[in-house]
């Protein structure tokens, strides 16, 4: 599995864009990049998918460079509710793998 | 929308005491997790249940950890032995046929406290 590294924290404003890019240089020709969301006490949730390029949904956008040894997590216009962990994981999609966690983003929006 | 529901949502117990933690998945979902999140640290993987067996399970389950579909819609885990390190947030996840292994949908938890 392709090691993951990612800001331990990230401060913001209510309305404001932003962006968590998180680094994996040993990403393998299968893999696909993930991102889930977690709030205090609850489950992980899954939030967008990407292989290259960009991947757009309701909540957020995934940016892949071509060399695909990073991706940026989007979100527009945060607002209190998004104050959450915020998950990059890479892996192969085919088979019953487990997902593997690393200590994720933690997003504080302001008021 | 379809949810994985657990119960109980908290579990106190004594140390050495056995403990069954439940799941129902989504109901046409045919591959189960469990992970668990000791206070402050990463989601950890436990197990993968698909067909009626383990795929695949972590360090982390041991012998004294045991899962179970006892019918169509329930999706069990079983401390035999609690210790005090087994205080825990356990999820349980499942996924749904022809999704890819990285879309599982998460329970909102059962948090074990062994005292």
């Amino acid at each position: 599995l392709a090691k993951t590294t990612q800001p331990i924290s990230m401060d913001s404003y209510e309305g404001q864009e932003v962006n968590i890019t998180c680094s994996h240089n040993n990403i393998a020709t299968n893999d696909y990049i993930t991102w889930y969301q977690q709030f205090p006490s609850q489950g992980p949730r899954f939030i967008i998918q990407g292989y290259k390029t960009k991947v757009t949904n309701e909540v957020a956008s995934l940016f892949i460079p071509a060399d695909r040894k990073s991706s940026t997590l989007s979100l527009p216009r945060v607002s209190l509710s998004d104050t959450a962990v915020y998950y990059c994981l890479v892996g192969d999609i085919q088979g019953r793998r487990a997902l593997t966690f690393g200590s994720g983003t933690r997003l504080q929006v302001q008021p | 929308e379809p949810e994985v529901t657990q119960t109980p949502s908290h579990q106190v117990t004594q140390m050495g005491q056995e403990v069954i933690l439940r799941c129902v998945p989504i109901s046409n979902h045919l591959y189960f997790y469990w992970y668990r999140q000791i206070l402050g640290q990463k989601v950890e993987f436990l197990v993968s249940f698909y067909n009626n067996e383990i795929s695949e399970k972590s360090e982390i389950f041991d012998d004294q950890f045991s899962v179970e579909r006892p019918d169509g819609s329930n999706f069990t885990l079983k401390i035999r032995s609690t210790k005090l390190e087994d205080s825990a947030m356990y999820f349980c996840a499942s996924r749904g046929q022809g999704a890819s292994y990285n879309e599982q949908f998460f329970g909102p938890g059962t948090r074990l406290t062994v005292l």
